[in-house]
């Protein structure tokens, strides 16, 4: 069975770093996608950005609201990804899911986490 | 605002045939597949229809999909009280270059 299990959130001061991990297990997921999506309490989903695997050159592209500040990268020999959170700001207050794809559907976002809470606040 | 446009809620009786929309345009919608995500109370969201009308394993029949032009719908037939939940569409848009979501559609089961 596919899991991903996030690690790493918690409470920040505005203009902090954080960085998320996704531990992915049931799968080998180098040439799958991984991507991060947010949710604000009580709000919709919003798309944070993803990673292509290797067989796509591992290629990166961010939401707007992110781009500049967020960062993703992932370790394929440990089966894990990372969002690096720079630059924070209250609206970054969310939970924040890790999604992969999976086989025929690589690059989808086909299985998800069950999310890590991060708080930007003072 | 969100570049898919979804009707914030829709309602249904246990047994009925629901339908709901997600609206977007040629950047998405009109030119990439759309994926549809189910999301129940507490819970993180799960994938449900992908490709615009495929459903992953373990989604039972009754759930459908569908896309004409810039539009998709989701349809669910033989309601059940456990099918209230927030419903997404998404897309890769070629112009934002980055996925887009709807703001989601809250299905009540009365």
């Amino acid at each position: 069975e596919v899991q991903l299990v996030e690690s790493g959130g918690g409470l920040v001061l505005p203009g902090g770093s954080l960085k998320l991990s996704c531990a992915v297990s049931g799968f080998t997921f180098s040439a799958s996608g991984i991507h991060w999506v947010r949710q604000a309490s009580g709000k919709g989903l919003e798309w944070v950005g993803r990673m292509t695997g290797k067989a796509d050159n591992s290629a990166t592209a961010y939401g707007e609201s992110v781009k500049g500040r967020f960062i993703i990268h992932r370790d394929d020999s440990e089966n894990t990804a990372y969002l690096q959170l720079n630059s924070l700001q209250t609206e970054d207050t969310a939970i924040y899911y890790c999604v992969t794809g999976l086989r025929d559907l690589r690059n989808e976002m086909a299985v998800w986490g069950q999310g890590t809470t991060v708080t930007v606040s003072s | 605002q969100s570049v898919l446009t979804q009707p914030r809620s829709a309602t249904g009786t246990p047994g009925q045939r629901v339908t709901m929309s997600c609206s977007g345009g040629t950047s998405n919608i009109g030119g990439r597949p759309v994926n549809w995500y189910q999301q129940p109370p507490g819970a993180a969201p799960k994938l449900l229809i992908y490709w615009n009308n495929r459903r992953p394993s373990g989604v039972p029949e009754r759930f459908s999909g569908s896309r004409s032009g810039t539009s998709a719908s989701l349809a669910i037939s033989g309601l059940q009280s456990e099918d209230e939940a927030d419903y997404y569409c998404a897309a890769w848009d070629d112009y934002v270059g980055g996925w887009v979501f709807g703001v989601g559609t809250k299905l009540t089961v009365l």
